[in-house]
């Protein structure tokens, strides 16, 4: 039973465009989400988060919109290059008896073409 | 400079073996996790430990087990009790009580022959 999904394994953008990238999720209990960027054979690193009590954080091209009435959150580039051409993964936060641990979606593989 | 150190990045066992994937780190982190990433499953969580002598199991711990006598290290053991071995295994670390942002190693990839 998945807990976050990602419905979306693969998207196709041109440079300079936007990217949005969807994330749901079925447990009310998380209290922060993250993304990670990933490339192949390597570790993913993190790219944005924000907490459950928010509904919007920007860094940079990077926006992350929050919607907790429909469990849904996005990922939005803009303008998107192509040294963005990554996996992303979206993760949710859940703060249990033995601490916090984060559930992953399956990811989505994000195309930039120029 | 800090970070995570997995060892090895490819692997080899043939099955019936048990193998052991290193990871160290020097954030000064009390907290360790170890994931495995299949295709299409995105990252599961198999052991986390939150701090030194102690460890719990993720959700899909069976044929795999942890030790955690060292802050710094986290090393899992792949068994020949665990069906399906051939993945891509990150280890990750992370500061206590924090919200949720892991670091993470390069990865191991492990094949069974």
């Amino acid at each position: 039973d998945q807990q976050v999904k990602q419905n979306s394994p693969s998207l196709s953008v041109q440079e300079g465009r936007i990217s949005i990238l969807n994330c749901d999720y079925t447990n009310s209990m998380f209290d922060y989400f993250l993304w990670y960027k990933k490339y192949p054979a390597e570790g993913p690193t993190f790219l944005i988060s924000i907490s459950s009590i928010k509904d919007k954080n920007e860094d940079g091209r990077f926006t992350v919109f929050l919607n907790k009435s429909a469990k849904h959150l996005s990922l939005h580039i803009v303008p998107s290059q192509p040294g963005d051409s990554a996996v992303y993964f979206c993760a949710a936060s859940e703060v249990g008896e033995y601490g916090n641990k984060l559930v992953f979606g399956a990811g989505t593989i994000l195309r930039v073409k120029s | 400079d800090g970070g995570i150190t997995q060892s090895p990045k490819y692997l080899f066992r043939k099955e019936g073996q048990n193998v052991t994937l290193s990871c160290e780190q020097n954030l000064n982190h009390d907290a360790m996790y170890w994931y495995r990433q299949d295709p299409g499953q995105g990252l599961r969580l198999i052991y986390y430990s939150q701090i030194v002598n102690d460890f719990q199991k993720g959700d899909i711990a069976e044929g795999y087990s942890v030790s955690r006598e060292k802050k710094e290290s986290f090393p899992l053991t792949v068994t020949s009790a665990q069906k399906n071995p051939t993945a891509f295994y990150l280890c990750a670390s992370s500061k206590t009580g924090y919200t949720g942002e892991l670091f993470f190693g390069e990865g191991s990839r492990l094949t069974v022959l």
